[in-house]
């Protein structure tokens, strides 16, 4: 089955850099992934969603990368700010049936 | 996000205890789903209601019975449930079920088993 690979540790960086979050999956390559963001106590809200003929997907400051020969995706988060501190959680569809699975998440923490 | 309610947000219960959790969408969509969420692990989806009618269940415990009245609307009964069943109960929507469609959550039911 699909297994979906995020840091387990936490990344912690200075204000102003750029924070680049990993998302790694083992078997099929998927027809697209999507990111979330999940503060604690709170519910994921989407993000982004990129497709597999797409290199690149930008928004704003964030900009997500899905290379499907490396079997990854970045997540980049530019100019980085205290209020970007979260988890982020990658999903990708599994190969049959309608379902959506996820990833532990990454916990980002943003110091100033 | 306003998008996706629940209620209530916490709920503790003895493992004895029967007791639902709401969840309602005002966003017009036609699927919802229920995950559950447990410390530092992935979400785990439960079931897929799309247009009122069950499209997943994902090998669920029967302890746990999902009902889905109108497509707004979606409720988990809970009854006799075990401490492990301690989690973060969370509730998304989509336009419609396939696979693709980002997912609107709402910020869940802390569950507390006692």
């Amino acid at each position: 089955s699909q297994k979906i690979e995020q840091n387990s540790e936490a990344l912690n960086i200075q204000e102003g850099k750029t924070a680049t979050l990993t998302c790694n999956y083992t078997n099929y390559s998927p027809a697209y992934l999507q990111w979330y963001r999940q503060d604690p106590g709170r519910g994921p809200v989407f993000l982004l969603l990129i497709r597999e003929n797409e290199k690149e997907k930008r928004k704003e400051r964030l900009k997500v990368t899905f290379d499907t020969t490396l079997k990854q995706s970045l997540f980049h988060i530019t100019a980085s700010q205290p209020a970007d501190s979260a988890t982020y959680l990658c999903a990708l569809p599994m190969e049959y049936g309608n379902k959506l699975v996820f990833g532990a998440g990454t916990i980002l923490r943003v110091k100033s | 996000e306003t998008g996706v309610t629940q209620t209530p947000r916490h709920l503790v219960m003895g493992m004895t205890n029967k007791k639902s959790l709401k969840c309602e969408q005002h966003l017009g969509h036609n699927a919802m789903y229920w995950y559950k969420q447990s410390a530092k692990k992935p979400l785990e989806l439960m079931f897929v209601y799309s247009l009122e009618e069950r499209v997943e269940n994902n090998s669920v415990p029967s302890r746990f019975s999902p009902e889905c009245p109108n497509s707004s609307h979606l409720f988990l009964h809970l009854h006799t449930l075990q401490p492990e069943d301690s989690a973060l109960y969370l509730c998304a929507s989509s336009q419609d079920h396939r696979v693709g469609q980002p997912q609107h959550f709402g910020d869940g039911t802390r569950l507390s088993i006692l």
